[in-house]
């Protein structure tokens, strides 16, 4: 079946290093890739997405390039704020599309001044 | 944007007892939403999509009898854990969809059975 494996947390950064948070996938036929970010005390929101191979998804600095060939969805960021501080989740998306979405265990990052 | 406000954000309840969760979409009606749960250190995993005013939909190995779910407005849901144990002990989650298959979440829900 569908699934999602995600790099374990949690990972503690200084402010402006470099991220990489590790996602690969299994899946039959072609997911949508996400990510999501729960930042303190608030809902999960979608950060970015890839809807096909080769896609790149970016928002706020963060990236994803969806690669079929590895099955990975690395969400990197060249030079992270404290305000990064949160849970990021991978996740892909079955057969029934948006609503029926596989995730990760979530990573826990935390920015440092 | 969309808001989706679950209620409480931690609870604490007594083995047998029930305890119920409540999932609100603020500013639109939600005629769909979704109720995960998440072991520690496991993936979130869809429980049951609770459609409005008619019965949820529970994905296979969820016990209906004991995490019941009510749709009963366009903007409210909710989870009761019945006879609740300390394996249910989990963080629950709700999300909300909104046309166009964009999905908003709520802030989740600790339970902890003790």
């Amino acid at each position: 079946g569908d699934s999602v494996t995600q790099m374990e947390g949690p990972v503690t950064l200084s402010e402006e290093a470099f991220l990489t948070i590790n996602c690969t996938y299994t899946a039959t036929g072609y997911p949508s890739l996400f990510w999501y970010v729960q930042y303190p005390g608030e809902g999960l929101q979608l950060l970015l997405k890839a809807t096909k191979a080769d896609d790149k998804g970016s928002n706020k600095g963060f990236e994803a390039t969806y690669r079929k060939e590895t099955t990975s969805f690395h969400l990197e960021k060249g030079s992270v704020q404290v305000s990064d501080s949160a849970v990021y989740f991978c996740a892909l998306s079955g057969d029934l599309g948006a609503n029926n979405l596989f995730f990760g265990t979530g990573t826990r990052l935390t920015v440092i001044p | 944007g969309a808001v989706v406000s679950q209620h409480p954000s931690r609870v604490i309840c007594k083995s047998g007892t029930s305890v119920k969760i409540e999932c609100r979409s603020l500013d639109f009606q939600a005629t769909t939403m979704f109720w995960y749960r998440q072991f520690p250190k496991q993936s979130l995993m869809l429980m049951a999509t609770s459609n409005e005013g008619s019965k949820a939909t529970y994905e296979q190995g969820v016990e209906k009898d004991k995490f019941l779910i009510n749709h009963a407005s366009l903007t409210l849901s909710t989870l009761t854990v019945t006879s609740a144990h300390p394996e249910d002990s989990s963080f629950y989650i709700c999300s909300a969809s909104l046309a166009g298959n964009t999905i908003y979440f709520g802030e989740g829900s600790w339970l902890t059975v003790v």
